[in-house]
């Protein structure tokens, strides 16, 4: 079956860089977009932006530019995310999920993976 | 960008009955092909989103019959009938009309 599994939790320090992973199973990996969203504690959910793991491909909500990097590993079906200069407005759970232009739709997410900024 | 904005439910529900959440979009979801881009979400406490509809009103595989999406180009109702404890959690609609995709603020389901 579809799986998408995500790093574990982090504890950094404002100002630094934090990457997570996301790895893909049950599916080819480059055949569908991987979504990034963020989740801050008791908030909704707002989207980062997307990459194309086939042709490497990279779309970012103008908010996330300059904060978010997307990169992928096709060798081991992994998408990954990184964070710079983080501040404590970062700290959220960052959730991959897997886009189906079958419907257009989210339709296989990872647990999250929750990033603690402080000092 | 579109602004998604939820309504908030009378909690709690009453094991039984039925729960209609409501969701506006700024801008009209449908498309020149006619289809509606609107999905809803179910989010349990402490799990990840769970996709519930899409295309305003097409049911995800294996989401229960109790759940019925319907609406206009910009306003849209998810109906919950029967409400089980199973349904409680943030329920979340979605425009993916155009980009950058936009969420509601979520509603709250409570099951008495």
């Amino acid at each position: 079956q579809v799986q998408l599994q995500q790093s574990g939790a982090e504890l950094v320090k404002p100002g630094s860089s934090v990457k997570m992973s996301c790895k893909a199973s049950g599916y080819t990996f480059t055949s569908y977009y991987i979504y990034w969203i963020k989740q801050r504690p008791g908030q909704g959910l707002e989207w980062i932006g997307r990459i194309g793991p086939g042709s490497g491909d990279t779309n970012y909500n103008e908010k996330f530019k300059g904060k978010a990097t997307f990169t992928v590993d096709k060798s081991s079906s992994t998408a990954y995310m990184q964070l710079s200069s983080l501040t404590p407005e970062d700290t959220a759970v960052y959730y991959c999920a897997r886009f189906n232009y079958d419907g257009y739709v989210m339709d296989a997410w990872g647990q999250g993976a929750s990033v603690t900024v402080s000092s | 960008d579109i602004v998604m904005t939820q309504g908030v439910l009378p909690n709690p529900v009453p094991s039984g009955e039925s729960a209609s959440i409501t969701c506006r979009s700024s801008k009209s979801l449908v498309y020149k092909d006619g289809k509606t881009y609107l999905n809803w979400f179910l989010q349990r406490p402490g799990q990840s989103p769970q996709l519930l509809t899409y295309w305003m009103s097409t049911r995800a595989s294996g989401v229960s019959d109790r759940f019925s999406g319907s609406g206009s180009g910009t306003y849209f109702t998810l109906k919950i009938s029967r409400v089980r404890a199973e349904d409680a959690g943030v329920y979340y609609c979605q425009q993916v009309r155009e980009y950058p995709l936009t969420f509601g603020s979520g509603t709250k389901l409570e099951i008495k």
